[in-house]
């Protein structure tokens, strides 16, 4: 069976654009996270969806938003980009809202 | 606000010698817990888990943790390491008062085994 995959592996964008980073959960599961990891850090949560709707928020501003398509893949946005993203921006997917996270290869953004 | 440490940043060991790496959290409610692991050019696979249960894990490659409430403590344990257990690993917490899809990370601590 396929992982959790994300498109595309690596971006590079300039301060001020915005990106779209995209995420296929494992075949079915319904819950994806997201999740920030920043050099020498652990990840951070940034949101859950389930099921098509948010289920959590991390502490992040409101330029980063997230949606979830009808087949359970998801998409992060980020507007009005800034040095501080860049990171490693990982996806994982699970069968229920609280249940063992699988995480994706991750996409690694750099912003200059 | 709920963390999780991970006490120690980078280990280094001979191949053969036991490991212990150490992993405390905040939160004095119910929780589930899980190790992860980092191999170099790899993505985060999972080690192991704790939901309930027997507090002594298994999970794979010969690694285990043990869940001890009282000390908020979640460790990871393997009798003889080998050099392919190089890696960076992580302890992650998933507090039940908290939004359900949320995993809490330590920072992680770099593993290095010299053949």
């Amino acid at each position: 069976d396929a992982g959790v995959t994300q498109s595309p592996t690596h971006l590079i964008k300039t301060r001020g654009q915005h990106v779209t980073l995209r995420c296929s959960p494992i075949s079915g599961h319904k819950s994806v996270s997201w999740y920030q990891q920043v050099l020498g850090q652990g990840p951070q949560f940034i949101f859950q969806y389930y099921e098509k709707e948010e289920r959590g928020r991390g502490n992040f501003p409101d330029r980063f938003s997230a949606r979830q398509f009808p087949n359970y893949s998801s998409e992060l946005n980020v507007n009005a980009l800034l040095l501080g993203d860049s990171a490693l921006y990982l996806c994982a997917s699970s069968s229920l809202r609280r249940d063992t996270q699988y995480f994706g290869p991750g996409t690694r953004l750099t912003v200059l | 606000a709920q963390s999780v440490s991970q006490h120690n940043h980078h280990v280094i060991l001979s191949e053969a010698a036991s490991l212990e790496l150490g992993c405390n959290y905040s939160y004095g409610g119910t929780v589930n817990l899980f190790w992860y692991v980092q191999y170099p050019g790899q993505h985060l696979q999972l080690l192991l888990k704790y939901f309930s249960g027997d507090p002594l894990v298994k999970g794979i490659k010969g690694f285990e943790a043990e869940f001890i409430k009282s000390k908020f403590s979640f460790n990871l344990r393997k009798p003889s390491v080998q050099w392919s257990d190089t890696a960076e690993y992580f302890c992650a917490v998933n507090a039940h008062g908290g939004s359900q899809g949320n995993l809490i990370f330590g920072k992680g601590t770099k593993l290095s085994v010299k053949p």
